[in-house]
């Protein structure tokens, strides 16, 4: 099962971008990367998925660079109601299980 | 409309009293899984089922069972809870077999054991 690492927290003002960049070094040939997104008290919501290079739906956009040992997940012009724990994952695949493990996320707090 | 649902929502007991926590989805998802969150420790995986009858470990199964007999229903049980289970958990579902992983989650189950 791929592990993930992701940094603890970050901090953007309202109308910034926010890049989140989460690593899977070990990531398997047919492994998925798919970020949720998690407001306190409520279930993860999934936000983006992707296999590889860019990613973009109405709410966010995902790069995948050719080697797939890292991922960023970008949020463009971020608001308030975005301040959210974030959860990089990957796997689900044949070749690794299907078993999913979310981590600990990424902590982002959103200030005007 | 799509969902899953937990009950309880809220549940409080004492240690070594069993008790279940029900999940239910009407999506026809082949994929269910339990989740507990803790404060510093994330989301982890208790049990995965793929299937009817076809359950597995997640991260952390100790303490916990599972089954799936119908495929809407994947209820959790801590036949003797110990403090030490005092969580958030929740309750997910997805389709299998696409390429997608999109999971459902549930509003989750807070079970305080004292």
């Amino acid at each position: 099962l791929a592990k993930t690492t992701q940094p603890i927290s970050m901090d953007s003002y309202e109308g910034q971008e926010v890049n989140i960049t989460c690593s899977h070094n070990n990531i398997a040939t047919n492994d998925y990367i798919t970020w949720y997104q998690q407001f306190p008290s409520q279930g993860p919501r999934f936000i983006i998925q992707g296999y590889k290079t860019k990613v973009t739906n109405e709410v966010a956009s995902l790069f995948i660079p050719a080697d797939r040992k890292s991922s960023t997940l970008s949020l463009p012009r971020v608001s308030l109601s975005d301040t959210a724990v974030y959860y990089c994952l990957v796997g689900a695949s044949s070749n690794s299980g299907y078993a999913l493990n979310f981590g600990k996320g990424t902590s982002l707090l959103v200030t005007p | 409309e799509a969902q899953v649902t937990q009950n309880p929502r809220y549940l409080i007991t004492v240690t070594g009293k069993k008790l279940t926590v029900t999940c239910s989805q009407n999506m026809n998802h082949e994929y269910m899984s339990w989740y507990r969150q803790d404060p510093g420790l994330g989301l982890r995986q208790i049990y995965y089922s793929m299937n009817v009858e076809v359950t597995d470990k997640g991260d952390v199964p100790e303490g916990y069972k599972v089954s799936r007999k119908e495929k809407r229903n994947f209820p959790l049980i801590l036949e003797s809870p110990s403090p030490n289970q005092t969580s958030l958990y929740f309750c997910a579902s997805s389709s299998f077999g696409g390429v997608t992983y999109e999971q459902y989650f549930g509003p989750g189950t807070r079970l305080t054991v004292t």
